[in-house]
């Protein structure tokens, strides 16, 4: 159980595109998705949190008109890179949460993203 | 804010116990988890603590002392296939309850 599935896995596209990034709880409802930033050799840095129909809660540091979270159901988060350029080139992790905060973050694959 | 520290790097032996440290500071301790991830790949949970104390599952266990910020993760009966990054991660309920990750112990199983 506790199946996180994100998608797509790889990504290679033209600076000043805008990139879609979905991440679905497949076997449970997620009262809770992160969407986290991995740069090579370094831990995981988290970006924003989004519950089902509300806004997200983004970090410090993080534009959230640059990306954009939309959390539309309880299996469903989707970030959105718009005009990415080169330097937005990561691996973008999504996990989701069931319940109280007893419960662990279950991790999706993983997104990795280059921008030439 | 939250400080979490954990080696970077460590080396074992093929079936041998190898233990990873973690101390942390964080006002408003809720929870430390342990998690795996292989080069490339996303993190796979193995360990939760919230109380002080040992909680085995397998050939991994965790230990937490909330007094001293400290956790530590035993692998026993190492395998190849252990090579992996192992973060340790902060729940923090003034930070939301979100999740603070360490920079992760690269641990490399040698035969």
């Amino acid at each position: 159980g506790a199946v996180v599935s994100q998608h797509p896995s790889w990504v290679i596209c033209k600076s000043g595109t805008s990139v879609k990034i979905e991440c679905r709880s497949l076997d449970f409802q997620a009262t809770t998705m992160f969407w986290y930033r991995q740069f090579p050799k370094q831990s995981l840095m988290l970006m924003a949190t989004s519950n089902e129909g509300s806004k997200a809660t983004y970090e410090q540091g993080v534009e959230k008109d640059k990306f954009l979270i939309n959390h539309a159901s309880l299996t469903l988060s989707t970030l959105t890179v718009t005009s990415a350029h080169p330097e937005d080139s990561s691996f973008y992790i999504c996990s989701a949460m069931q319940g109280n905060s007893n419960q662990p973050q279950h991790f999706g694959d993983g997104t990795r993203l280059s921008i030439l | 804010g939250q400080n979490i520290d954990q080696p970077t790097e460590m080396t074992a032996t093929e079936g041998a116990i190898v233990q990873i440290n973690c101390t942390y500071q964080t006002s408003g301790f809720n929870g430390l988890f342990w998690y795996q991830q292989h080069a490339g790949e996303a993190p796979t949970f193995l360990s939760y603590n919230v109380l002080d104390g040992l909680e085995e599952k397998g050939r991994f266990s965790s230990f937490l002392s909330r007094s001293k910020g400290y956790s530590y993760l035993l692998l026993k009966e190492l395998q190849m296939k252990d090579s992996a990054s192992y973060l340790c991660a902060v729940r923090d309920r003034t930070g939301a309850n979100n999740l603070f990750f360490g920079t992760g112990t690269r641990l490399t199983v040698i035969p």
